[in-house]
């Protein structure tokens, strides 16, 4: 079956930078792309961006442009997040998730990131 | 950008009668293509969100068909027929514009007994 599996919890300084993994498994990796999303203590998620497994294009939401860099290495079939220049409000919980019919049909458990001094 | 609008934010139901949710976009999400890419999900505490609804009215995989979805333009609603224990939580509509990609979440709309 289809499988998102993300790294474990972070916890980081301000101004640190952070990279969260989500490895992927029962399909084929470069067929869907993948995206970030992310969700504060509280309901609400807000949507970073995605990356087009097979040819590595990214977008990001404007927010986000210039702090946020989406890879992957299609030979382990995992996506990658990086977020730089972390500030208190990072915190939160982020998430990958498959992209079919422009929706999320599969996400991966989510990886707390924790940002104090 | 388009901004996603639900309504009640909070819903408080009883087993076995419907309930409903609304979500308003402020554009039309409607395509050339003929498909409207509006989603449903739902989410418990302590887990990931679950998408129940694609382009309006699709339920996924191993959705109970007491979901439902319906719509057009910029008003959808989503209505649980006879709702269950397990359907406590916070549902979110999301439109999923189609090229480039980029998802609008609602605020949400949290579902108690």
């Amino acid at each position: 079956q289809v499988q998102l599996v993300q790294s474990g919890t972070e916890v980081k300084k301000p101004g640190a930078s952070v990279k969260v993994s989500c490895k992927t498994s029962g399909y084929t990796f470069t067929d869907y792309y993948i995206h970030w999303v992310r969700q504060a203590p509280g309901p609400g998620l807000e949507w970073m961006g995605w990356i087009n497994p097979n040819s590595g294009d990214t977008n990001s939401a404007r927010k986000f442009q210039g702090r946020v860099t989406l890879t992957r290495d299609a030979s382990i079939s995992t996506a990658y997040m990086e977020l730089s220049g972390l500030r208190s409000d990072d915190t939160a919980v982020y998430y990958c998730a498959r992209d079919a019919n422009t929706g999320g049909d599969c996400w991966g458990q989510g990886t707390l990131v924790a940002v104090s001094s | 950008d388009i901004v996603m609008t639900q309504s009640p934010l909070s819903l408080p139901v009883t087993l076995g009668q419907p309930a409903f949710i609304s979500c308003r976009s402020s554009q039309s999400l409607g395509y050339r293509d003929g498909s409207t890419y509006l989603n449903w999900f739902h989410q418990r505490p302590g887990q990931s969100p679950r998408r129940l609804i694609y382009k309006v009215s699709n339920r996924d995989s191993g959705v109970p068909d007491r979901f439902s979805g319906s719509g057009s333009g910029t008003d959808f609603t989503l209505k649980i027929s006879r709702v269950e224990a397990e359907d406590v939580g916070v549902y979110y509509c999301m439109q999923g514009k189609h090229w480039p990609p980029s998802w609008t979440f609602g605020q949400g709309t949290k579902v108690e007994i």
